[in-house]
């Protein structure tokens, strides 16, 4: 299994640039999330779905959409990239939304100059 | 906002030394986990403590749960350098519907554990 699967790596975009951060996941996991960690600030929670077709927003979320077609594929769009968007950016999954533990990728470092 | 309160934000020890994380929360919670990450790596899961539960072991780590305190804490014992990681705790919220996946985290501690 791959696992938690997110691209790219790393990114740069100008501000105002939009893009979409890919998440993808072989696990069957139903529930998916999006977070942004930054420094002195720990994880928060951006966007999360508990299943294809359902999307709701974090405690994060503006400047940010979602959308979840599949199971397995749950991409995070920026609209206009701004420099507070500057961030490491985590996918994660879990096989239901009671609470189960999480599977990360390995993050996409993003810097909006 | 934040859930987690992480103390100490730093810490650092010598190898086969004990290293103690306290984290502190709000709010009722369903369980309560904690995380590791390695130096630009994604986050690993470590261990989950329900909140009926009072203590928990695996392997080196041992997590105790206080929800009247709403404070929990890990501890590693006999350190190696490979311990050198960040650790995060993080809640799920005692909420009915969609709310049980949604996990809050706390700001982390470092770990530095010297050979």
């Amino acid at each position: 299994n791959a696992g938690v699967t997110q691209t790219p790596k790393f990114q740069v975009l100008k501000t105002g640039q939009s893009m979409t951060l890919q998440c993808a996941q072989d696990m069957n996991h139903e529930y998916m999330s999006w977070y942004r960690q930054d420094p002195g600030m720990g994880l928060r929670l951006i966007h999360y779905s508990v299943g294809a077709g359902i999307t709701d927003q974090g405690e994060v979320p503006n400047g940010y959409n979602v959308s979840r077609s599949t199971t397995e594929d749950f991409p995070l769009r920026l609209l206009s990239a701004a420099p507070s968007q500057t961030s490491v950016y985590f996918c994660a999954s879990s096989y239901s939304n009671r609470g189960a533990e999480a599977f990360f990728g390995q993050g996409t470092r993003l810097t909006v100059v | 906002s934040q859930q987690g309160e992480e103390d100490p934000q730093a810490l650092s020890i010598q190898e086969g030394e004990n290293a103690t994380m306290n984290c502190s929360y709000k709010t009722s919670i369903n369980n309560l986990q904690w995380y590791r990450q390695n130096s630009g790596r994604g986050l690993v899961h470590l261990i989950l403590i329900r909140s009926n539960e009072r203590e928990k072991h695996s392997g080196r780590l041992r997590v105790t749960l206080d929800t009247s305190k709403k404070s929990s804490s890990l501890l590693i014992t006999a350190s190696r350098a490979a311990d050198t990681a960040s650790y995060f705790c993080a809640t799920v919220a005692n909420a009915g519907g969609t709310s049980y996946g949604k996990l809050t985290f706390g700001q982390g501690t470092i770990l530095t554990v010297h050979p």
